[in-house]
């Protein structure tokens, strides 16, 4: 029973920023908005998480509304590596480490 | 750091018969977790582990399925008698514990004819 909504599939151009968004109406305040993707016949890997603040790393940003009701991850420059299906999570933290709740994720595809 | 390493990478086996997938996570990492994913139900949670003490195995499917970490660096999932509707890809993953930014392995797919 994922608690988030994702489009289905996104496509970009390659060398352009790819825009990923989620919703997550539900999320609670102790939770965190999770990314991962996860490549054809590969494990998910880990891409970014955040709670309120904006985020950025090595591999990608993510904007979270002031409400925390949606965010977006962007890949600022994509590759054709970066065709993978990305997942949104929201999964709040505690000392066991924590349950991911995979949902359907979307679908990217960089294209030439 | 090798990463989560998952054994065997492949296994085609006979409806019936025992199937054992085994884990090494990360070295240091305190949380474990089997995950199963299929073209129907995608990616789900099955088992996990902190400190090697099961927490929650919600997930698991039936009484067919067990899931064991005798020490932190090994923990297997055994399927004892499998069935077709096992087939799957099976993946390890391992956690710091405090941090919830899990390291998959890169899974195991088994096959029940």
């Amino acid at each position: 029973d994922a608690k988030t909504t994702q489009p289905t599939s996104m496509d970009c151009a390659e060398g352009r920023a790819a825009n990923l968004p989620c919703n997550h109406s539900t999320i609670s305040g102790n939770e965190y908005v999770y990314w991962y993707r996860q490549i054809h016949s590969q494990g998910p890997q880990y891409i970014i998480h955040g709670l309120k603040n904006n985020e950025t790393n090595e591999m990608a940003s993510l904007i979270i509304t002031e409400d925390r009701k949606s965010s977006t991850l962007i890949l600022p420059h994509a590759t054709l590596r970066d065709t993978a299906v990305y997942y949104c999570i929201v999964s709040a933290s505690n000392n066991a480490g924590n349950m991911l709740t995979f949902g359907g994720g979307t679908r990217l595809m960089v294209k030439p | 750091d090798a990463g989560v390493i998952q054994s065997p990478r492949h296994e085609v086996t006979e409806m019936g018969q025992e199937v054992t997938l085994r884990c090494k996570p990360i070295s240091g990492h305190n949380s474990l977790f089997w995950y199963r994913q299929t073209m129907m139900r995608g990616l789900e949670l099955l088992i996990y582990f902190n400190n090697n003490v099961p927490i929650d195995d919600s997930g698991m499917p039936e009484d067919r399925f067990s899931a064991k970490m005798p020490n932190a660096s090994f923990s297997t999932l055994k399927i004892q008698p499998s069935e077709p509707r096992d087939s799957a890809v099976y993946f390890c993953a391992s956690s710091p514990g405090l941090s919830n930014r899990q390291f998959f392995g890169p899974g195991t797919r088994l096959t029940v004819l």
